[in-house]
């Protein structure tokens, strides 16, 4: 099947610094990434859809301004925790849709914790 | 009250056993569902997937749709210590996707 990577896999950061994580797409074009947040225990929480050239949708409850969406290329989708807080800490997986199909292939996630 | 519920677990089987696990849900617009294996700390990878009432089958795993009772299930036979991991229902409707927060499975050997 199709791969989606996530760069880094853990994070470590300082409580008011910004973190970027990065997902691709390994061998097809995705249009569309979504971004999930996923506490201990709990089920994935869809926060934002990515979209290549425009805007990204951001769930309700989400601050658009604390996590920042940039979908750069075909292939590339960016999520920066801008001025993180030890409550940001999670592990967040992006996924993309394929073509044809309902299945979403997801990345293998990262673990950001915030001290 | 959650537009998805799944059985919460954990659930703890020897190797060998039936496994099933469950997810109901209430928004008539789900249309396709979906189950997800996690293994810790990886990313969900797709199990099984259908979009109509009745039993789907692959290998050890069977997915169960009902959509009158608004139920749908998963049976792993013969489960095997590989089968240990977290499983999330997933559906879809309206063009989003529902998760269920997921059962934690460990099979014994």
């Amino acid at each position: 099947g199709a791969v989606v990577s996530q760069h880094p896999s853990w994070v470590i950061c300082k409580s008011g610094t910004s973190v970027k994580i990065e997902c691709r797409s390994l061998d097809f074009q995705a249009t569309t990434m979504f971004w999930y947040r996923q506490f201990p225990k709990q089920s994935l929480m869809l926060m934002a859809t990515s979209n290549e050239g425009s805007k990204a949708t951001y769930e309700q409850g989400v601050e658009k301004d604390k996590f920042l969406i940039n979908h750069a290329s075909l292939t590339l989708s960016t999520l920066t925790v801008t001025s993180a807080h030890p409550e940001d800490s999670s592990f967040y997986i992006c996924s993309a849709p394929s073509r044809g199909s309902y299945e979403q292939y997801f990345g293998p996630g990262t673990r950001l914790t915030v001290t | 009250q959650k537009e998805v519920e799944q059985d919460p677990g954990p659930l703890s089987v020897p190797e060998g056993a039936i496994v099933s696990l469950n997810c109901t849900y209430s928004n008539s617009a789900f249309q396709y569902f979906m189950w997800y294996r996690q293994y810790s700390r990886k990313g969900p990878e797709l199990l099984m997937y259908t979009y109509s009432s009745g039993n789907k089958e692959d290998g050890r795993f069977t997915a169960q749709v009902d959509k009158s009772s608004k139920y749908i299930s998963l049976f792993i036979r013969d489960s095997q210590p590989s089968d240990s991991a977290t499983y999330l229902c997933a559906m879809i409707g309206a063009g989003k996707s529902t998760f269920g927060d997921g059962t934690t499975l460990t099979v014994k050997p």
